[in-house]
């Protein structure tokens, strides 16, 4: 079945740095990759994500790329403030399996004020 | 438009007991999916139920069920509790069940299996 691997599992950046979070992903039938945000104690929220046929998104000061020969996509979150801090998921799906996410482990984003 | 909605919150239960869980998801939502999140494993897929037929399962034993009623608000039962089922789950639903589709969670129903 389907691994997605992510990294890093912590991550602490100073505010106005820029984070990056990178997943791998092992079955090339995955086309649909969503990256989700929890905070502490509240439901996954998703924040942006990417089909297999775009190799990049943005959303603000957020932003997702995919590179789909070597089975990768990466969050870019520019201008961090203190209120991204929370934990960071990335995630996989399959065409044929309708809405079965297979997720990474997760990155705790800090950032520092 | 309300969230989707799950009861209850906060539970405890023995080893050996059976739990059931309860979803109500977005209205006009036909999926709905539901998730095990511990910090050891992560977020784990369990099973997904699209018009009252499970349409996918996730590497979970027997003892984890589900069903969809017609309004399609689902339920999840737990049988012969263990200790290691102690864990946030997590119901998400969605319009469609083909894959691209914006998945979004409940708050999850804790549960701490003692």
């Amino acid at each position: 079945g389907e691994n997605v691997e992510q990294h890093p599992s912590t991550l602490s950046v100073q505010e106005g740095d820029s984070a990056v979070i990178k997943c791998t992903y092992s079955d090339s039938a995955s086309n649909y990759f969503p990256w989700y945000k929890q905070e502490l104690g509240k439901r996954p929220q998703l924040i942006i994500d990417i089909r297999s046929n775009v190799g990049e998104k943005k959303d603000q000061r957020i932003a997702v790329t995919l590179n789909k020969t070597a089975k990768h996509f990466s969050l870019h979150i520019t201008e961090t403030q203190p209120e991204d801090s929370a934990v960071y998921f990335c995630a996989a799906a399959k065409n044929n399996a309708g809405n079965m996410l297979t997720f990474g482990g997760g990155t705790r984003l800090m950032v520092k004020p | 438009k309300a969230g989707v909605t799950q009861t209850p919150r906060y539970l405890i239960k023995t080893r050996g007991q059976q739990v059931t869980l309860s979803c109500s998801p977005i209205s006009g939502h036909r999926s709905v999916s539901w998730y095990q999140q511990t910090p050891g494993q992560g977020l784990q897929f369990l099973f997904e139920y699209f018009s009252e037929t499970q349409r996918n399962k996730g590497n979970f034993p027997g003892r984890f069920s589900g069903r969809q009623f017609s309004n399609s608000r689902s339920e999840m039962n737990v049988s012969t509790l263990e200790l290691g089922d102690s864990a946030l789950y997590l119901c998400a639903s969605s319009p469609r069940t083909d894959s691209g589709n914006t998945i979004y969670f409940g708050e999850g129903s804790w549960l701490t299996v003692v």
